[in-house]
């Protein structure tokens, strides 16, 4: 099992729609959260951090449940701009190795 | 204030010979982490170094992959005897933080060197 999962995608949606996807991680020590996002063939960028009180930004809700182990993702009224990979980061301490990236679940906005 | 910059953004090699990455951290930033990401997968930590240290390689291949960031001049990381493996996007990060604090809130990635092994 991968330290880190997500669903591939594509979800493909209207723009507009709203759209949730999750992220489940295996270890129960694992400490911070993050969302990156990454487009086609570029770097990834910091999207949000994820509180244990969920956290929103505008039309973004991240939320953290520790006892299922996932973290969500929620966009609201999506934009053709947020067409990207949603790249889930945990964080089992704040030692750089162990930083795990999940392989990003790929979101496509059609007009 | 320039960004993280890495070159070259696409580099060529054919199996067995070298490769050398760079990465010029954001103008403040001491710490430097590179990572790679193979073609439908998530970003692997390879190795974090400050100036002229390595604090971390635990992601490193044993063979072949050596990193440095010297006093002056960018971080390298370079990967002898090339295989077709070693295709992928490498990328670099900095950050003026070490891994203390909330550091990954203040790393930022440079635009990744694509390396293509033939």
């Amino acid at each position: 099992r991968k330290e880190v999962e997500q669903d591939p995608g594509p979800f493909n949606v209207p723009e507009g729609a709203t759209v949730a996807f999750n992220c489940t991680y295996s270890n129960s020590a694992s400490q911070s959260f993050f969302w990156y996002r990454q487009d086609c063939r570029k770097e990834p960028k910091l999207l949000m951090s994820v509180y244990s009180s969920g956290n929103e930004d505008g039309r973004f809700t991240a939320q953290l449940n520790r006892a299922s182990q996932y973290i969500s993702l929620l966009i609201r009224d999506s934009k053709l701009s947020d067409s990207a990979t949603y790249l889930c980061v945990v964080a089992k301490d704040s030692s750089a190795s162990k930083i795990i990236f999940g392989s990003g679940t790929r979101l496509s906005i059609r007009p | 204030n320039a960004g993280v910059m890495q070159n070259p953004r696409h580099l060529v090699r054919r199996r067995g010979q070298e490769a050398r990455l760079r990465c010029s951290p954001m103008k403040g930033h001491s710490h430097v982490y590179w990572y790679r990401q193979l073609p439908e997968e998530g970003l692997k930590f390879m190795v974090y170094l400050q100036k002229e240290n390595i604090i971390d390689e635990s992601g490193m291949p044993k063979e072949r992959f050596s990193a440095e960031f010297p006093k002056e001049g960018p971080s390298i990381l370079r990967i002898q005897q090339v295989v077709r493996g070693d295709s992928a996007a490498y990328f670099c990060a900095s950050s003026p933080l070490g891994t203390s604090g909330s550091w990954l809130d203040t790393q930022y990635f440079g635009p990744g060197t694509r390396l293509t092994v033939l």
